[in-house]
């Protein structure tokens, strides 16, 4: 699976869009984007996944560049809520049920009120 | 949507004893189930696979003689944290994914505190 660099950490005022990035530069032609978060002290939660259209869900909108080499997370409308560390996991498409995903190390993302 | 259900969300136990922690997928069956543990401030690092009906597979630097996994159903994998130590202490999250069509679904993780 690709290697993906994120920020550490970025501050969003509440009520304004968050917008995450991500670098995966050695992503290959099979392998999908995904994004989850973590809150403090829970399991992480799916929130978007792509290949290479933009998508978008109840939760968020995934903006991925046209050579694949990154995207950007989109929260519309950030809450205090919202606060948490995003992770962008770059993997194998089609894959079975049996491999795992691998974290990096995300970004934290703060919400001020 | 696919639910992991993890049990139990905190445990304190002492020195030399063991604690069992389950990870129940409610409504879908699991042939494969993940085992992370995730230190403070840090990311989650994948200690094992766990798999329906036969012997786990551990990640390079996890003792599988500590860390005891049990996936004897399609629902319900164990991890079992044996003469646990305080270094022991950390946060376990299982995983498990309903299809390759599905996202991987998280438990609510489990605090473990050895003292």
């Amino acid at each position: 699976d690709a290697k993906t660099t994120q920020p550490p950490s970025m501050d969003c005022a509440e009520g304004r869009a968050a917008n995450l990035p991500c670098n995966h530069s050695t992503i290959s032609g099979n392998e999908y984007v995904y994004w989850y978060r973590q809150i403090h002290s829970q399991g992480p939660q799916y929130i978007i996944h792509g290949l290479k259209n933009n998508e978008t869900n109840e939760m968020a909108s995934l903006i991925i560049t046209e050579d694949r080499k990154s995207s950007t997370l989109i929260l519309p409308h950030a809450t205090l809520r919202d606060t948490a560390v995003y992770y962008c996991i770059v993997r194998v498409a089609g894959s079975g049920s049996a491999r795992q995903l691998t974290f990096g190390s995300g970004t934290q993302l703060t919400v001020l009120p | 949507g696919a639910v992991v259900s993890q049990h139990p969300s905190r445990v304190i136990c002492k020195s030399g004893t063991s604690v069992k922690i389950e990870c129940r997928s409610l409504d879908f069956q699991a042939t494969t189930m993940f085992w992370y543990r995730q230190f403070p401030k840090k990311s989650l690092m994948l200690m094992a696979t766990s798999n329906e009906g036969s012997k786990a597979t551990y990640e390079q630097g996890v003792e599988k003689d500590k860390f005891l996994i049990n996936h004897a159903s399609l629902t319900l994998s164990t991890l079992t944290v044996t003469s646990a130590h305080p270094e022991d202490s950390s946060f376990y999250i299982c995983s498990a994914r309903a299809g390759r069509n599905y996202g991987y679904t998280f438990g609510s993780g489990t605090r473990l505190t050895v003292v």
